[in-house]
């Protein structure tokens, strides 16, 4: 089947300027997981769904950082006003429940200039 | 905070030699995970380890948890130019308002060559 997909695959945008990156989970998963991966650095948390809810946001960096996932299976990540040092990958990973094995899309990767 | 020291961060080495790779915490974690990365893709899952003192053997890779569950180690036998890639680990806490979120270390960089 599908795994998880993450659109667009690149996006170069001006500092301050708004984004939105989307994540298309499995089917019936409901689990989903947001990382943010710099260069050369592992993945860091930013945010965990479970259902259309966000029950775990404390990886978000700031306040220009905010997700949604209003049906429970797509997912949008939004930032505010980039920054430079928003450029990274982020990566988006669901799982059929939290503590199942996550299943990781290719991510977005962010050039902020 | 919880965090994952990986070490090498780099590591070239050459087709047939052995390597591990090291993943060390001050905190325990309930379980670890290693994973591998290519460019352009998201991390792929190889093994989760969850006793203390575990051992877990996928074709030539070996992967260890530590007996107080707070270090791991993957080694190679016999490395391969498809070894090639990013090798992650990933610490998990059960139970609380962890999730199952996964603290991830910085990594290693795996280079094999023919």
């Amino acid at each position: 089947g599908a795994g998880v997909s993450q659109t667009p695959s690149n996006k170069v945008t001006e500092k301050g300027k708004y984004v939105e990156l989307r994540c298309d989970p499995i089917s019936g998963h409901t689990a989903l997981y947001w990382y943010r991966q710099s260069l050369g650095q592992g993945p860091e948390f930013l945010i965990y769904f479970q259902g259309t809810g966000a029950a775990d946001d404390s990886g978000l960096p700031n306040d220009r950082f905010f997700a949604v996932r209003p049906e429970g299976s797509v997912s949008t990540l939004k930032i505010q006003r980039t920054e430079r040092g928003d450029s990274a990958v982020y990566l988006c990973a669901s799982s059929i429940r939290s503590y199942n094995e996550q299943f990781f899309g290719p991510g977005t990767r962010l050039t902020v200039l | 905070t919880q965090l994952l020291e990986q070490s090498p961060q780099f590591l070239s080495i050459q087709e047939g030699e052995n390597l591990t790779v090291y993943c060390n915490s001050s905190s325990v974690f309930s379980s670890l995970q290693w994973y591998r990365q290519e460019p352009g893709e998201g991390p792929v899952l190889l093994v989760t380890v969850v006793t203390g003192g575990e051992v877990k053997k996928l074709k030539r890779l070996t992967f260890q948890f530590g007996d107080a569950r707070k270090d791991s180690s993957l080694h190679i036998t016999a490395a391969q130019p498809g070894d090639t890639g990013l090798y992650l680990c990933a610490g998990i806490n059960a139970g609380g308002t962890s999730y199952g979120k996964l603290t991830f270390g910085q990594g290693t960089i795996l280079t094999v060559h023919p």
